[in-house]
Order: structure tokens, then sequence, then C-alpha cells
């Protein structure tokens, strides 16, 4: 199995350009994430979707948006790229929670992360 | 203030010495999941748990939810967990909060 997969690796951006980081996993999850790391910080939550077809906001959505049409891929689009959004990207994906609703409470499978900066 | 505070945030130690990271949350949590990040990015997860005690090799995470307060042990370190460990927590708010990381060096 391949897990999650997250492409680009690296992308660089001028301000105001336009890209998607995609993200795919064979897992059959129905919860994914998109998270992003900036030195020194932890990972803050971009958005979410707990199925296919169902997306909500995170800590940090401004600047952001993401869909979900299929259970496998979850793309996050960056309309008009700015400084502040270089990052490290990550996605991550987690089977069905248990008995508790929302947040799945299960391990996370995270992809190997997208590194973007934007000048 | 963070909702997830780890310490130290940098340990350095001798191939073969006990490690202990530590983990204290200030909201009521579904679950507290320890992750590694190996120095090339990639974040893989450890342990998921919501109380008691779990071990995985030379690895043993502990939580007490009383004290809102997990640990992370390493047992016989090895120079390959130089890594930086993660907690993180999925809150009964429904929200996922990470600590800033301890980053970890074994040294030969």
């Amino acid at each position: 199995n391949a897990g999650v997969t997250q492409t680009p690796k690296f992308r660089i951006l001028k301000i105001g350009q336009s890209m998607t980081l995609q993200c795919t996993q064979d897992m059959n999850h129905n919860y994914m994430y998109w998270y992003r790391q900036d030195p020194g910080m932890g990972l803050k939550l971009i958005y979410y979707s707990v199925g296919a077809g169902i997306t909500d906001k995170g800590e940090v959505p401004n600047g952001y948006n993401v869909s979900r049409s299929t259970t496998e891929d979850f793309p996050l689009r960056l309309e008009l790229a700015a400084p502040s959004q270089t990052s490290v990207y990550f996605c991550a994906s987690s089977p069905n929670p248990g008995q508790i609703a929302g947040y799945s409470n299960q391990p996370q499978h995270f992809g190997d992360g997208t590194r973007l900066s934007i000048l | 203030k963070n909702e997830v505070e780890q310490s130290p945030q940098n340990l350095t130690a001798q191939e073969g010495e006990f490690i202990t990271i530590n983990c204290s949350y200030s909201v009521g949590i579904s679950a507290l999941h320890w992750l590694q990040q190996h120095p090339g990015g990639g974040i893989v997860s450890l342990f998921m748990l919501s109380s008691g005690k779990k071990k995985h090799g030379r690895l043993i995470a502990t939580i007490n939810i009383q004290e809102k307060h997990s640990s992370l042990h390493i047992t016989a370190s090895h120079p390959r967990d130089s890594a930086v460990y993660i907690c993180a927590v999925s809150s009964t708010g429904n929200q996922f909060y990470f600590g800033t990381g301890t980053s970890l060096t074994v040294i030969p």
C-alpha cells in the first residue's frame, strides 16, 4: 500500500500565483486532514473532511480551499499565494472514529509533506 | 498559551541512555497521540492512548488523565531514535492540537 501520497514535494511560487497541493490515500479512510507546519510551531489544522462531499474549516483556513469529491483525494488549493503561506504542508488520513462524534480519535497516517516557498 | 506543552524542547543523550519526554495539555481529550518526525520530514504515528500505558519495543507511553500529563520513554536509546517527537491531542471539543515537538539527538 502506498498510504498517503502528496505531490509535489517541493514548489516555489510567486506572490499572487495559484496552485493545488494534491493528496491521495489508498486505505479507504473517511477522515482526511491538511496541516501546515511553520518553524518552531506545532502543526496547525487548515481544513479537514469526514467523508466524500464534506469539508470543514480547521484552525487556520484563510487563504485556502479544499474539495473532497472522492474518498481517496483531498486537494488543497491556494488561490492567491502570499509570503505568509510559506510553510511545509502535511496531508493525513485516519479511519472512522470510535464512538466519539466529530474528530477521529484513531491514529493518523501522514504524507511526506510538501515544502512550499512563496517569493 | 498553547493547549499542548512539551518539555524539553531539545534533548541530547548518549547512546544507551533512558530518555523521557513530557507532554502536558489543558483541554479535555478523547485521545493523546505521540508522533515521530524524521529528519527528512516524514511523520509517523507511534502511539494513541486514552488511559494507562502502551509499549512498542523500546518505546513506552503513559498518560495520567487526572493530571493531564503524558510521558514518552525510550529505553536503551540509539542514534536511529534521533528525531522530533510530537505530542498531539484530539479534544472533546472536536479539535486537534499539537505540541511544538521535542528534538532528540542520540550520540553514539
